[in-house]
């Protein structure tokens, strides 16, 4: 258990909708990191939000948003979603002091599918 | 701009043999991580490094920063190292951003 969490773990919508992920950091992890698994582009870094503040951007679309709350949780909103949007979604915590040369820690992930 | 590759892409084992996965890159960077993703899709850091070698119970991990290439060791595998092993490093030197290599998908037969 890497102390990460993320829920739902499993969600099945109809493209069009607008879903929300959550995911609470590791106790003292003020890193959040966002990443998308799909089966024909492997892992991709979405965005980073370190103690409230963005820090960094990947590929995310623009139907995409986060945002990290004061008590450090973090949600991903995808909205008009499309049947490409069916991935795996982790979220990851780190402490946020050394940025990339730190370990990051996994969530469970949350499997998105769009029919 | 960097780029990762992994090799090979599959591989296959008989419990016991020792097994090596490598990962090149092709920009100077400051750490490369080694996941581990179960069959289940969950995902474990192995390893961060920066420089030398690292060792943790049966896997071994090392980094040439001059070569731009890792490698992950794993001695006397066992079955339930069967997983997707993913190395990963910053997209460029000085960001957070992390670019993956497609995975190693190892699987060790008893």
């Amino acid at each position: 258990d890497s102390g990460v969490t993320q829920t739902p773990k499993h969600l099945i919508t109809a493209t069009g909708q607008r879903v929300t992920l959550r995911c609470s950091p590791r106790s003292g992890d003020l890193s959040v990191y966002w990443y998308q698994q799909s089966l024909d582009q492997g892992l991709q870094f979405l965005i980073q939000y370190y103690n409230g503040e963005e820090r960094a951007k990947g590929n995310i679309l623009e139907r995409f948003s986060a945002q990290q709350f004061p008590d450090l949780h973090s949600e991903l909103n995808l909205s008009s979603l499309e049947l490409g949007d069916s991935a795996l979604y982790f979220c990851a915590s780190s402490p946020g002091v050394a940025g990339v040369e730190e370990t990051q820690y996994f969530g469970p992930g949350t499997r998105l599918l769009v029919l | 701009k960097n780029e990762v590759e992994q090799s090979p892409q599959n591989l296959t084992a008989q419990e016991g043999e020792f097994i090596t996965i490598n990962c090149s890159y092709s920009v100077g960077i400051s750490a490369l991580h080694w996941l581990q993703q179960h069959p289940g899709g969950g995902i474990v850091s192995l390893f961060m490094l920066s420089s030398g070698k690292k060792k943790h119970g049966r896997l071994i991990a090392t980094i040439n920063i001059q070569e731009k290439h890792s490698s992950l060791h794993i001695t006397a595998s066992h079955p339930r190292d069967s997983a997707v092993y993913i190395c990963a490093v910053p997209l460029s030197y000085n960001t957070d951003k992390l670019i993956f290599g497609t995975g190693t998908r190892l699987q060790v037969f008893p």
